[in-house]
């Protein structure tokens, strides 16, 4: 089976820098991926990681270590519309694109 | 692009319905499509896979008897919740993947979702 496991919920600040956790445990690897979703509303796709490293794009990135099975995303300049559940979720070779979804972290922005 | 069309967005109906949920990929072809539930306050979890032209493959715990899925062809599943129940009540996402094809880099495309509510 697999592990994802994220914090339940966290508060930030307008304007502030939040980053968001997941580790997981899992065989075959083959990428991992983050969503963010506003309640009553399908996932969006944030932020892919397939390799080690840094991924940025605009005021959120995403970062990989394979090796520990850690994972975060970085939300910067926090407005209030961030506020939503962002879900990792990591995919496996074998397959045929099939994800298994984390625990999910509910952000609350704050003024 | 690859756009999915879930159909309906909400539906309410009396306890021993059934329901039956449409999910359309609009322009692709969706060789795969998954069928998810999420009760509030909680993440996506899969229910079944359907593979165009064969049987889904359910996970651990859910009825295949209860959940029926078809996917009869390449642009179109089906997920029918026979006699709905309260405990039904719930949100209920499909997505639409081709492996082996990402279209930026996404390898599922959602639907809306569809909240169900059983009275």
């Amino acid at each position: 089976g697999q592990n994802i496991d994220q914090p339940t919920e966290m508060t930030a600040t307008e304007g502030a820098i939040v980053q968001i956790n997941c580790t997981y445990q899992t065989s075959g690897f083959n990428g991992l991926f983050w969503y963010q979703q506003h309640a009553g509303e399908a996932p969006t796709f944030l932020s892919y990681n397939v390799l080690d490293g840094l991924e940025e794009k605009g005021r959120f990135s995403s970062f990989l270590s394979r090796s520990k099975g850690y994972s975060y995303l970085l939300l910067k300049e926090l407005q209030m519309k961030d506020s939503a559940s962002y879900l990792c979720a990591v995919l496996n070779t074998g397959t045929a694109s099939k994800l298994t979804f984390g625990t999910g972290t509910r952000l609350q922005v704050t003024l | 692009g690859a756009v999915v069309s879930q159909h309906p967005s909400r539906v309410i109906c009396k306890s021993g319905t059934s329901v039956k949920i449409e999910c359309r990929s609009l322009d692709f072809q969706a060789t795969t499509m998954f069928w998810y539930r999420q009760f509030p306050k909680q993440s996506l979890m899969l229910m079944a896979t359907s593979n165009e032209g064969s049987k889904a493959t359910y996970e651990q715990g859910v009825e295949k008897d209860k959940f029926l899925i078809n996917h009869a062809s390449l642009t179109l599943s089906t997920l029918t919740v026979t006699s709905a129940h309260p405990e039904d009540s719930s949100f209920y996402i499909c997505s639409a993947a081709t492996p082996g094809r990402r279209v930026g880099n996404q390898p599922q495309h959602f639907g809306d979702g569809t909240r169900l509510s059983i009275l």
